[in-house]
Order: structure tokens, then sequence, then C-alpha cells
């Protein structure tokens, strides 16, 4: 059974570049939550995704946007990098069951370098 | 706004000893309260929950409290192993799938 699963491992982009991140979440799981986690810090909540409709959103600016496909994987798209965008970006899948959701399962990361 | 304060943002043990790490958290509606634990390079994974109908739970070396009056939780980890090093966070969400605020981590060293 696959845990989740993110790509790239790195990315070294240069300031005002885009970038997108990608992410399959654990079988069975249809629910996708991106995290920006800084040096030394703990996880900031950017969005999470559910049914291909972004459900709720962190405190996070326009340059950062989604998508979740079809089978349920999920990219993180971010416009304008600037070097604060720096940082671990993980993603954390969970199953939805009508209201509820169960527990959160992180991937690896992607560590972003912006230059 | 959502905040969740942690301390210590370091701490070091003999093994054997024990770690408490303790939160607080601002948003009343936080009815859920994971532990993660993040060793170096890898994923947060969690250790340990409540949610906020349990004022404490317990599996085996590892116990949180949740002190939903004053707005505190705690993690507790009894006979410490040097494999219990690693960084530490605590988070307060409405529900385990949704999002979650996160303490800033705990650097705990287990010093054989």
């Amino acid at each position: 059974d696959a845990g989740v699963t993110q790509s790239p491992t790195h990315l070294i982009k240069t300031r005002g570049q885009q970038v997108t991140l990608r992410c399959s979440p654990k079988s069975g799981h249809d629910t996708v939550s991106w995290y920006q986690q800084a040096l030394g810090q703990g996880p900031q909540f950017i969005f999470q995704y559910y049914e291909e409709e972004e459900r709720q959103r962190g405190n996070f600016p326009d340059r950062f946007s989604g998508h979740q496909f079809p089978n349920y994987s999920s990219e993180l798209n971010v416009n304008a990098l600037l070097l604060g965008d720096s940082a671990l970006y993980l993603c954390a899948s969970s199953l939805a069951m009508g209201p509820l959701t169960y527990e959160q399962y992180f991937g690896p990361g992607t560590r972003l370098t912006v230059t | 706004g959502e905040n969740v304060e942690q301390h210590p943002s370091t701490l070091s043990v003999q093994e054997g000893d024990s770690a408490v790490i303790k939160c607080t958290y601002s948003d009343s509606a936080s009815n859920y309260f994971p532990w993660y634990k993040q060793e170096l390079g890898k994923r947060p994974q969690l250790i340990i929950d409540i949610r906020s109908n349990v004022g404490e739970k317990k599996d085996q070396r590892i116990a949180v409290t949740l002190n939903k009056t004053a707005k505190h939780f705690s993690l507790h980890i009894t006979e410490t192993q040097p494999e219990d090093s690693a960084v530490y966070f605590c988070a307060g969400g409405l529900n385990q799938g949704g999002k979650l605020i996160f303490g800033q981590g705990t650097e705990l060293s287990v010093k054989p």
C-alpha cells in the first residue's frame, strides 16, 4: 500500500519564476492538503482540495494556487516566486466521509529553494 | 486569529527521564489536537492525538492531556530513549482531516 508521494524531491528556482509541485495521496484517500514548512518552523496550512475543489484556504496570497485531478492527485502552483517562498512543501492526504475527515498522512515533502 | 504556542523550543533529557512539551491554543472551536514527530529530513508522523471530549489519552510511553477550559494540552514521554530524539509538533484543528494549526516545534534531545 503506497503512502503519500511527492515530486520532485528538491527544486531550485529563480525569483519571479513559476513552480509546480505534485502529490499523490495514500491509496483510498480522497482529500489533499498542502502545507508550507519554513526552516525551523511548524507547517503552515496553504489549502485543502476535495472533490476537485478548494475546500479550505489558509492565509496565503493568490500566487499560491492548486488543482485536484479525478484520480485525487494534486498540484500546487506558485507564481512570481519570492525568496521567502523557500521552504519544504508538504502534502497530506486523508479520507472524507460526509462532513468528517480522518487522520492526515504526510508525504516526504518537496524542498524548494528560490535564489 | 488562530494560533498555537508551543514550549519549550528545545529540550534535553537523560535517557530514562521523562519529557513534557506544552501547547496553548487560541481558537475555542478547536476540538482535535494531534502530536507529530519529525525526524531530520523526514515527514511528520502522527504519534498520538486527542479530542476535546477526552481529558487524557495514553499509548505505551506516550500520553497527552487536555485542559479545554484553559486551552492547554501537553505531551508526556516517559522512560525516554535516544530514538525519541526528534522535533515534536503540536497542532489544533476542528477535525482530523481539516486545517491544522501547528506550534513552532520542540527539538527533543535524549542523551544516552
